[in-house]
């Protein structure tokens, strides 16, 4: 298994302002995920984050508003920017393994006023 | 593409009754299963996969899975369920080609003594 954190684990921010969320794992993979999780709702996910290269969005979610850095093999982070109160979600990175079990982080709750 | 459905929003059931949770998907190519739980403010946890060989698949906490390619269903049962069992539980699929996870909207078990 992986073991996975994120940083913050919760945040209250302001309209118009940006966060910075951090995923950082204990072993080396090459897979990793960001995923949204509305109030009440399923995980939706945001993009693909590669490593030297930049992430892969799905359909609805864009580089300007979610951009991703993947510096290394363990660490990802995801930039929520320009944030209004639509963006209150749970915020979780996960990673796979080679058969595409995936290991979830706590997840970033946030609320944005 | 794939989609995952799960009938039940919510599914109430006393203690140490059986429950069955029902997870049906639809995808034009060979998949992986998996049922995932979500305790109330954490992370997702994996509760069990289906990757090949045996249709009944065993888990964590008692529960287990039987993957019915015919009727595309992938139904997570437990014989008796505990308080403790409360919980979000979400079923996902991935293609036996790729790691994206697609999810289903998630089934709150609720169990009263």
């Amino acid at each position: 298994s992986a073991v996975i954190s994120q940083k913050p684990s919760r945040d209250i921010c302001q309209r118009g302002t940006s966060l910075t969320i951090q995923c950082q794992v204990d072993s080396q993979v090459t897979m990793m995920f960001w995923y949204r999780q509305q109030p009440g709702q399923s995980l939706t996910l945001i993009a693909t984050a590669n490593q030297g290269s930049e992430a892969t969005y799905e359909s609805g979610f864009v580089i300007d508003k979610f951009p991703i850095s993947r510096p290394n093999l363990t660490f990802s982070t995801l930039t929520v920017s320009n944030m209004s109160p639509e963006d209150s979600s749970i915020y979780l990175c996960s990673v796979a393994r080679s058969d595409n079990e995936q290991f979830f982080g706590p997840g970033t709750r946030l609320t944005v006023l | 593409a794939q989609s995952v459905t799960q009938l039940d929003s919510q599914v109430p059931v006393f203690e140490e009754a059986p429950v069955e949770l029902r997870c049906n998907y639809s995808s034009s190519v060979s998949v992986y299963l998996f049922w995932y739980v979500q305790y109330p403010n954490q992370g997702l946890q994996l509760l069990l996969k289906y990757l090949s060989g045996s249709t009944l698949v065993k888990g964590i906490n008692g529960f287990e899975a039987e993957f019915n390619k015919s009727q595309t269903s992938f139904h997570l049962r437990k014989p008796s369920v505990h308080i403790s069992d409360t919980a979000e539980y979400f079923c996902a699929v991935s293609q036996t080609t790729g790691n994206m996870l697609t999810f289903g909207g998630g089934t709150r078990l609720m169990v009263k003594p």
